[in-house]
């Protein structure tokens, strides 16, 4: 059973930083696209950033956290990470990592349950 | 602003047919796939359709998807309360080289 479970979020103030962590199972982790997906209160969902498989090491950021936010993988640990830097109120929301690439061929097909980080003072 | 964009809501009764549209441009709709996500308050998305007209295997037939030029659809038929959702629709943009959601819509089954 494929399993993806989220951790790490809190309150944290503006300009702190925060590490979410995602250990997956239930699947071959290093041959997948792996994305994180965040949701404000009240908002839509939007796509945060994403990183390849081993295969293709790439990784893509939406510009609104474009040079604060760093997606990373440990393929040993079955592992991603989001390391969340200079946080602001308006990144207050559920993260949600998932499996996959959410506006690619296949999709993102299995999500975590969600972890919540509120930025406030 | 998503560069991608849909209808606020949709309605209908049950057993009715309901069509939620996505509207894009070239650079994404226009020359990639569109997948549809299914969101309920409090609970992960769900991978409603993907490659444009798939279904993963457990996704009931009355969901379908579909594309023409820069737009996309999904449309629920036989409509069911239980159907009472968020929808949004997902792409890549080659331009801009990022992953877009629509902005979703609400269906409300009256």
């Amino acid at each position: 059973e494929v399993q993806l479970v989220e951790s790490g979020g809190g309150l944290v103030k503006p300009g702190g930083s925060l590490r979410l962590s995602c250990v997956a199972s239930g699947f071959t982790f290093r041959t997948y696209f792996m994305s994180w997906v965040r949701q404000a209160p009240g908002k839509g969902l939007e796509w945060v950033a994403s990183i390849g498989s081993t295969s293709t090491p790439n990784t893509h950021y939406a510009d609104s956290v474009k040079g604060r936010f760093t997606v990373s993988r440990d393929n040993a640990r079955n592992s991603v990470f989001l390391q969340m830097n200079i946080l602001r109120a308006e990144d207050t929301a559920v993260y949600y990592c998932a499996r996959g690439a959410v506006g690619a061929n296949t999709g993102s097909d299995y999500w975590g349950q969600g972890t919540l980080v509120t930025v406030s003072s | 602003q998503s560069v991608v964009t849909q209808p606020p809501s949709v309605s209908g009764t049950p057993g009715q047919r309901v069509t939620i549209s996505c509207s894009g441009s070239p650079s994404n709709i226009g020359s990639k796939t569109v997948n549809w996500y299914q969101k309920f308050p409090e609970t992960a998305p769900k991978l409603l359709i993907y490659a444009n007209t798939q279904r993963p295997s457990g996704v009931p037939d009355r969901f379908s998807g579909s594309k023409s030029g820069t737009s996309a659809s999904l449309d629920i038929s036989g409509l069911q309360s239980e159907d009472e959702a968020d929808y949004y629709c997902a792409t890549w943009d080659d331009s801009l080289k990022i992953h877009v959601f629509g902005t979703g819509t609400e269906v409300i089954v009256l």
